[in-house]
């Protein structure tokens, strides 16, 4: 079964580069690797979803290594409003949808 | 831009009875999933729907769950006999055409059971 790992927390200042990576073995050869983003009481939100290698949309980036056994999700220059729990989402072998725990970003000015 | 709706935002109820909690999924979305989230724990995966019959399910996904999309447009959750453990952030989302596509989550409807 496909098990992912993420921290739990990270800080981090306005106007950094984040970085958030998720560890994930045994997951679908041929599925995408998803992110999301979550505020209080609030549904996940998309941000960005890739196969392998690079994806860069207008709020991230996602980085994908050819063993697809991690991924980094790449925030740019972020602000308080980035304070958020991300999410990464994979599919394991069997195809059941495996959420991460989720990692607690908390920006401070 | 479209977007799911949820009722009721927020469900009291007493242990033992039955709730139905209410989606209307993004118009010509395909494919419907139900979430739960404990407060301040992670997403919880339950249950998808595709072409009116579940596509997979977690094994929280127990006898006391089930779903439907009764009039073609709602999609719905029925938690049979509550419990207090069942006291959660139950979240809907629909995606596209294929499971692979992205899903759009609802607001959320928190269950309190006590």
């Amino acid at each position: 079964l496909a098990k992912t790992t993420q921290p739990i927390s990270m800080d981090s200042y306005e106007g950094q580069e984040v970085n958030i990576t998720c560890s994930h073995n045994n997951i679908a050869t041929n599925d995408y690797i998803t992110w999301y983003q979550q505020f209080p009481s609030q549904g996940p939100r998309f941000i960005i979803q890739g196969y392998k290698t690079k994806v860069t949309n207008e709020v991230a980036s996602l980085f994908i290594p050819a063993d697809r056994k991690s991924s980094t999700l790449s925030l740019p220059r972020v602000s308080l409003s980035d304070t958020a729990v991300y999410y990464c989402l994979v599919r394991d072998s069997n195809y059941q949808l495996i959420w991460g725990a989720g990692t607690k970003l908390i920006i401070k000015p | 831009e479209p977007e799911v709706t949820q009722t009721p935002s927020h469900q009291v109820t007493q242990m033992g009875q039955e709730v139905i909690l209410r989606c209307v999924p993004i118009s010509n979305h395909l494919y419907f999933y139900w979430y739960r989230q404990i407060l301040g724990q992670k997403v919880e995966f339950l249950v998808s729907f595709y072409n009116n019959e579940i596509s997979e399910k977690s094994e929280i996904f127990d006898d006391q769950f089930s779903v439907e999309r009764p009039d073609g447009s709602n999609f719905t959750l029925k938690i049979r006999s509550t419990k207090l453990e069942d006291s959660a952030m139950y979240f809907c989302a629909t995606g596209g055409y294929l499971p692979t596509d992205t899903q759009y989550f609802g607001p959320g409807t928190r269950l309190t059971v006590l």
